[in-house]
């Protein structure tokens, strides 16, 4: 199992431009969800799914949209980038246990180290 | 609303010393989750531990223990003997069951520097 990976690893945009970061999990989660993490901020939740058609907000959504057509992946689109979006971002998955999510861990996939220039 | 606070940003000890990382959080749910995960320098997150919150039984794995107290709200979690590989960023974080545990909230997470 690869787990949960994201791609890519590393990137840099212009202000203004559009790049989707990829996210696929092969664990068979219904759960899925975008963190971006900053100094002194810890992770806060982007968007989050529980299954494939299926997506809601988090904390900090403004800039992003998300999508959620199979199980498999759950790709985060940056519209128009701002500085403000220089960032860590990390994909996580969860899966069910008694028929929630609640108490389960997330898994992370290895992160993506964007810079907004 | 949910909160985590973990108040100490870095702490900084030398190897074989005893070291305890406090999460304090706040929740008006009955029914919720604390987690820890840790975060080495290479990047990634990696799960330690959870508790729910009917179960205040402390818990101890190998050199790491965890001690939840509801009358504090309180998650602390302790090394002891710590070693130079203990050295990264520890998030203490909270599903509530009123969301679903869809929305699970970080602190802002402890470095933890070990000397050798």
């Amino acid at each position: 199992n690869a787990g949960v990976t994201q791609t890519p690893k590393f990137q840099v945009l212009k202000t203004g431009q559009s790049m989707t970061l990829q996210c696929a999990q092969d664990m068979n989660h219904e759960y899925m969800s975008w963190y971006r993490q900053d100094p002194g901020m810890g992770l806060r939740l982007i968007h989050y799914s529980v299954g494939a058609g299926i997506t809601d907000q988090g904390e900090v959504p403004n800039g992003y949209n998300v999508s959620r057509s199979t199980t498999e992946d759950f790709p985060l689109r940056l519209l128009s980038a701002a500085p403000s979006q220089t960032s860590v971002y990390f994909c996580a998955s969860r899966g069910l246990q008694d028929g929630l999510f609640l108490g389960n861990e997330q898994f992370f996939g290895p992160g993506t180290r964007l810079t907004v220039l | 609303a949910q909160k985590v606070t973990q108040a100490q940003t870095e702490i900084s000890v030398v190897e074989k010393e005893d070291v305890t990382l406090d999460c304090v959080y706040e929740t008006r749910d009955t029914t919720y989750y604390l987690f820890w995960y840790k975060q080495p320098p290479s990047g990634e997150l990696v799960f330690l531990i959870r508790r729910n919150s009917f179960d205040e039984q402390n818990e101890i794995s190998g050199r790491y223990s965890w001690n939840f107290q509801k009358s504090t709200s309180s998650f602390n979690f302790t090394i002891t003997a710590s070693q130079v590989v203990d050295s990264a960023v520890y998030f203490c974080a909270l599903s509530e069951a009123q969301t679903g545990g869809f929305k699970t909230i970080f602190g802002a997470g402890t470095r933890l520097f070990v000397k050798a």
